[in-house]
């Protein structure tokens, strides 16, 4: 089954570790995206990739890194420098539509939370 | 820049009766409003999307409606069942990009 896989599913760090959380899918999307869920908030923008090896920052890239060094694959690290990094981390891909009307296919998230 | 907004942020109906989630958005070059549904633990799923040349779209018990003029548009769910308990977003496109809402918690009454 075609799809988006997240993990770790829970992940716990203690505060000044890094971690890197995973998203691979296998929809053959050309655009990959990260975004960060907090509770009554909307999905907010962290990063996003169009293309393989190159990606931009969103709303709230500050604290986060990624690469896109292959098309099913967007790892989300979360540096030290992040500094309210317990949340639930959400991926998702869509085809590039010339249009805007990108259909987003989400993973099952990611939930981080920092000791 | 595109700015989302949506309402109620928490919604409760009898099962059996209609629901209304609402959103409004800024950016009148906007063309594309997608609502997404997220169960609980899961990532949110696209459940029905409007483009900005249409002003009604049905699917079986779910429909959206758009208002250029105005800029909103809503989420009408009829005959609302269990299952259709969740959180609910609307979004708006700008710059090659979805814009969110806040979401709306829909809790179905037995």
């Amino acid at each position: 089954d075609g799809g988006i896989t997240q993990s770790p599913k829970y992940l716990f760090r203690k505060e000044g570790q890094n971690v890197t959380l995973s998203c691979e899918q296998n929809l053959n999307h050309d655009a990959m995206y990260w975004y960060r869920q907090d509770p009554g908030q909307g999905l907010r923008l962290i990063y996003y990739s169009q293309i393989v090896n190159d990606f931009q920052k969103g709303d709230i890239a500050e604290g986060y890194s990624v690469s896109r060094e292959k098309k099913e694959s967007f790892p989300l690290t979360v540096t030290s420098a992040q500094k309210n990094p317990t949340a639930f981390y959400l991926c998702a891909s869509s085809p590039n539509r010339a249009d805007g009307a990108n259909v987003l296919t989400f993973g099952a998230g990611s939930r981080l939370t920092v000791l | 820049g595109e700015n989302v907004e949506q309402h109620p942020s928490t919604l409760s109906v009898q099962e059996g009766d209609s629901a209304v989630i609402k959103c409004t958005y800024s950016d009148s070059a906007s063309n594309y409003f997608p609502w997404y549904k997220q169960e609980l633990g899961k990532g949110p799923q696209l459940i029905i999307d409007i483009r900005s040349n249409v002003g009604e779209k049905k699917d079986q018990r779910i429909a959206v409606t758009l208002n250029k003029t105005a800029k909103h548009f809503s989420l009408h769910i009829t005959e609302t069942q269990p299952e259709d308990s969740a959180v609910y977003f609307c979004a708006g496109d700008s710059n090659y990009q979805l814009i969110w809402g806040a979401g709306t918690k829909l809790i179905i009454k037995p």
